[in-house]
């Protein structure tokens, strides 16, 4: 089966600096990258996601890149504030047969003001 | 907040006992997926109904089983509780149709088992 793995676990950055989680896919057949944030007690909320037509998507100051060839997917936060403080997860699945989430085991994002 | 709901928030039950989790999907979505978050395990994929069948399994325990009725609402069963089924337990709903990947996750139901 699936399996993600995510790096950092942790990562503390000053207000206004950039951040970068990586994670990295086994199944070949995997073709769809959400990302979710999750804030301390509450429900993982989808914030961006990327499918493998794409190399890279941007909301904001929020973009996801992703490298099939290499298997692996990128979360980028510019100019990072105080709220965005949560625990990030990358996930992959499949958007044919299979559509159930793999998750990464979660990075947690300290932004210190 | 997703549209999809569930309950109850919490649930303090002990060992050996039987609970039911329930989730409503938001409007419109076929497909509801359950999955488990406890600390040592992170976010696990237990199964997934789409229009009241069922479409997946992950790791769900034998303990375990669940059902999507008529009006698409889903209900996971958890039965024989242990002390290590203490977690979170999220569903989420999708459309599940062409184009349409996108999974919403309910605010979740915290089990503790003592």
């Amino acid at each position: 089966g699936e399996n993600v793995e995510q790096h950092p676990s942790t990562l503390s950055v000053q207000e206004g600096d950039s951040a970068v989680i990586k994670c990295t896919y086994s199944d070949s057949a995997s073709n769809y990258f959400p990302w979710y944030k999750q804030e301390l007690g509450k429900r993982p909320q989808l914030i961006i996601d990327i499918r493998s037509n794409v190399g890279e998507k941007k909301d904001q100051r929020i973009a996801v890149t992703l490298n099939k060839t290499a298997k692996h997917f990128s979360l980028h936060i510019t100019e990072t504030q105080p709220e965005d403080s949560a625990v990030y997860f990358c996930a992959a699945s499949r958007r044919t047969g299979r559509r159930a989430l793999t998750f990464g085991s979660g990075t947690r994002l300290q932004v210190q003001p | 907040d997703s549209g999809v709901t569930q309950t109850p928030k919490h649930l303090i039950t002990a060992t050996g006992q039987r609970v039911t989790l329930r989730c409503s999907p938001r409007s419109g979505d076929l497909s509801v997926y359950w999955y488990q978050q406890s600390l040592d395990q992170g976010l696990q994929f237990l199964i997934q109904y789409y229009n009241g069948e069922e479409r997946a399994k992950g790791n769900i325990l034998e303990r375990f089983s669940a059902q999507q009725f008529p009006d698409l609402h889903s209900e996971l069963n958890l039965s024989s509780l242990e002390l290590g089924d203490s977690a979170l337990y999220f569903c989420a709903s999708s459309v599940d149709g062409t184009g349409r990947y996108e999974q919403f996750f309910g605010p979740g139901t915290r089990l503790t088992v003592l």
